[in-house]
Formats: structure tokens, C-alpha cells, sequence
């Protein structure tokens, strides 16, 4: 099976820390993706990025930065983090529309 | 732009009743629709999926029909147990890419 794995499961930050959330999955899929769940609200797509080093904005871009260096791996960057940041963070990735796998999550709480 | 609406929870239900979610659609092109299931304190799994008009998806149990006249994908359970209490969200992903819109979300808790 495809696993997807997201370094931290609880994180609790300070306001204008720099954050980083690590995801690696170990199946080669091109795509991985990085959402925020909130509730009423559902999942929203952040960044996404389809090849090596190369990276998309999502619906809500703004305040976040992403890095992908390696095709296992896809970073999620907060670069001064804010108390509405404070959110699960889910990564998935995929070869095609049909085989997405999720992570596990992080819960993010800034302070 | 794509978007997918779902019926607001929560929905509590008794052992063995049935259950709907309704789930439309607006999408350009011939969208593929899909349910995920969010168990407490995991990630999300995908439940099933239909990638074209009157495909009817189904697993565990769960079936849901990709209605293009209506533009919905409802899921439907005939007796829900209290190991289905879980977060529901309907998703779909359009015609020309990879990404996934996912509704808010329903809550379903099952008692026993």
C-alpha cells in the first residue's frame, strides 16, 4: 500500500516562528498536494506541484511556501506563522485523480 | 470554478437506519466525483468514486450514482453500523487536472 507520511502529528508554534511541515510518500507519484481542514469548511488546497521542483498555488496561497527538491518528498512552509494558521494540515499524493493517499495530518496550533 | 456542496451535518442516527448524504456538483467539462471517509484521528480514505455519468460507485457497503442531470452524487447506506460514525466528504475533480474540491464536510454518529 501507498503511505504517505507526515513528520508531526502535533505541533504547537509561535506566532512569527517559521514552520516547516515535512510529507514523504514512498509509491513515486508525481503529484502530492497540501490541504488545510477546518470545520464548516472543509478541506482547501494549498500549494500543489506535479514534478520535482516545481510547485502550483491553490486557493489559498497566501502566508505559505512549499519546496519539493526530491520526488518523495513535498515541504510545507509557513514563513511567519499567525494565530489563523492555527489548522490540520493534510498531504496526499497521487498519480492520477483516482489513486489519491492522505497523510495521517498535522494539527498546527499557533500561539 | 469548481465546486462541490453537501448537506450539513451533524447527523446522528440509530444503528441500522439508513443514511443520505446529498452532494452537487457544479463543474465544467465531465468531472470525476468521489467520497472520502475521515475516521476519528486519521486521514482522509477514499470511500468510492465514479468517473462518468450513471457510474454507480459502491464499498463497505456505501453506493452513490453520478447523476449528470441533477449534477449530484448522493451516498447512501442501507443500515449504518456504529463503526460508520465518520466524517463524510464528497469531492470531484475536473476534467483537466489532478486536483481534488472537496465539500465542508458531514458528520455522522451512529449510536448504538
Amino acid at each position: 500500500d501507498v503511505k504517505v507520511t507526515q513528520s508531526s502529528r502535533y505541533l504547537v508554534k509561535r506566532t512569527g516562528e517559521k514552520v516547516f511541515l515535512e510529507c514523504v510518500q514512498d509509491m513515486d507519484h508525481e503529484n502530492m498536494f497540501w490541504y488545510r481542514q477546518d470545520p464548516g469548511l472543509g478541506l482547501r488546497l494549498i500549494y500543489f506541484s506535479y514534478d520535482v521542483k516545481m510547485k502550483e498555488k491553490g486557493d489559498i496561497p497566501e502566508g505559505y511556501s512549499v519546496s519539493r527538491e526530491k520526488k518523495e518528498r513535498f515541504s510545507l512552509i509557513l514563513e511567519s506563522a499567525s494565530t489563523n494558521q492555527t489548522s490540520m494540515y493534510l498531504c496526499a499524493s497521487s498519480l492520477s485523480t483516482i489513486g489519491y493517499t492522505f497523510g495521517s495530518g498535522t494539527r498546527l496550533t499557533v500561539v | 470554478g469548481d465546486s462541490v456542496t453537501q448537506m450539513e451535518g451533524p447527523v446522528t442516527l440509530s444503528e441500522e437506519a439508513f443514511l443520505t448524504i446529498n452532494c452537487t456538483y457544479t463543474a465544467t467539462g465531465y468531472p470525476s466525483l468521489f467520497w472520502y471517509v475521515q475516521y476519528p484521528g486519521e486521514g482522509l480514505q477514499l470511500l468510492l468514486k465514479a468517473t462518468k455519468a450513471d457510474d454507480k460507485g459502491s464499498n463497505k457497503g456505501f453506493e452513490a450514482t453520478y447523476r449528470k442531470e441533477t449534477t449530484s452524487f448522493h451516498l447512501e447506506k442501507g443500515s449504518v453500523q456504529v463503526s460508520d460514525s465518520a466524517v463524510y466528504f464528497c469531492a470531484l475533480s475536473g476534467s483537466r487536472d489532478y486536483k481534488l474540491s472537496f465539500g465542508a464536510g458531514t458528520t455522522v454518529t451512529v449510536r448504538a
